[in-house]
């Protein structure tokens, strides 16, 4: 079974605005890992979080780890049409190498 | 994408024909995986390997195997393809995490399409 679940599975939203998605997963981590994959490509890795971190930042991009609930957040600020593009979280298990990707979200941004 | 390839990008193919998807890096990490992906479901561990001639069974096994006998090279076989084996396929490639401050970051390959007819 999926280890995380992101929601919305779908976002629409109007460029300058923030898109929030969020992650829920079930066993213990080590990391929280965010992926992108823009339509017909390969995933890209944005942004890992550590079981020990609650917030951590790049660029425009927010991640939280709450352990407790099981469960993170990808904030994107002041969104742009060219981060149109499905998001995954990612966790691995209690250490495991195998990571476990969730279904995503695909977010849209409007011009 | 650099740094690792996967060929065939696309392919079309008929119900009980073998068909092996191949995945070759230049980065010499020592992990290997194949994804499937498919609307609904995300992506899902299929096998991965650890090593040359060192595999393991992800979530959704059945019906595949691998085989990696240089550290570039992971083959993807499908003996007898099904058309649920119809997708959209995945390799990536990591250092692994405990080589790597325990963090097991993948590079993802560009995707190979399969439709099995």
């Amino acid at each position: 079974s999926q280890q995380g679940e992101e929601d919305p599975q779908a976002l629409s939203i109007q460029e300058g605005e923030n898109a929030t998605m969020n992650c829920s997963y079930k066993t213990s981590i080590n990391n929280l890992q965010w992926y992108r994959q823009n339509s017909g490509r390969g995933l890209v890795h944005l942004i890992l979080i550590r079981s020990n971190e609650r917030e951590k930042h790049s660029g425009r991009l927010r991640v939280t780890l709450d352990t407790s609930k099981k469960s993170s957040s990808l904030l994107i600020t002041a969104s742009r049409a060219a981060d149109t593009a499905s998001y995954f979280c990612a966790t691995d298990r209690g250490g495991s190498e195998k990571l476990v990707f969730g279904k995503g979200t695909k977010l849209t941004v409007n011009p | 994408d650099a740094g690792i390839t996967q060929s065939p990008r696309h392919k079309v193919t008929e119900t009980g024909t073998p068909v092996t998807l191949r995945c070759h890096q230049t980065e010499n990490h020592r992990y290997m995986y194949w994804y499937r992906q498919d609307p609904g479901h995300g992506l899902r561990l299929i096998h991965y390997s650890y090593g040359v001639k060192d595999t393991d069974k992800g979530e959704v096994s059945d019906g595949y195997s691998v085989s990696r006998s240089k550290t570039e090279d992971f083959l993807l076989t499908l003996e007898s393809a099904t058309s649920s084996q119809t997708s959209v396929y995945f390799c990536a490639i990591s250092e692994g995490g405990r080589m790597n401050t325990g963090a097991n970051v993948l590079t993802f390959g560009a995707g190979s399409r399969l439709t099995v007819l």
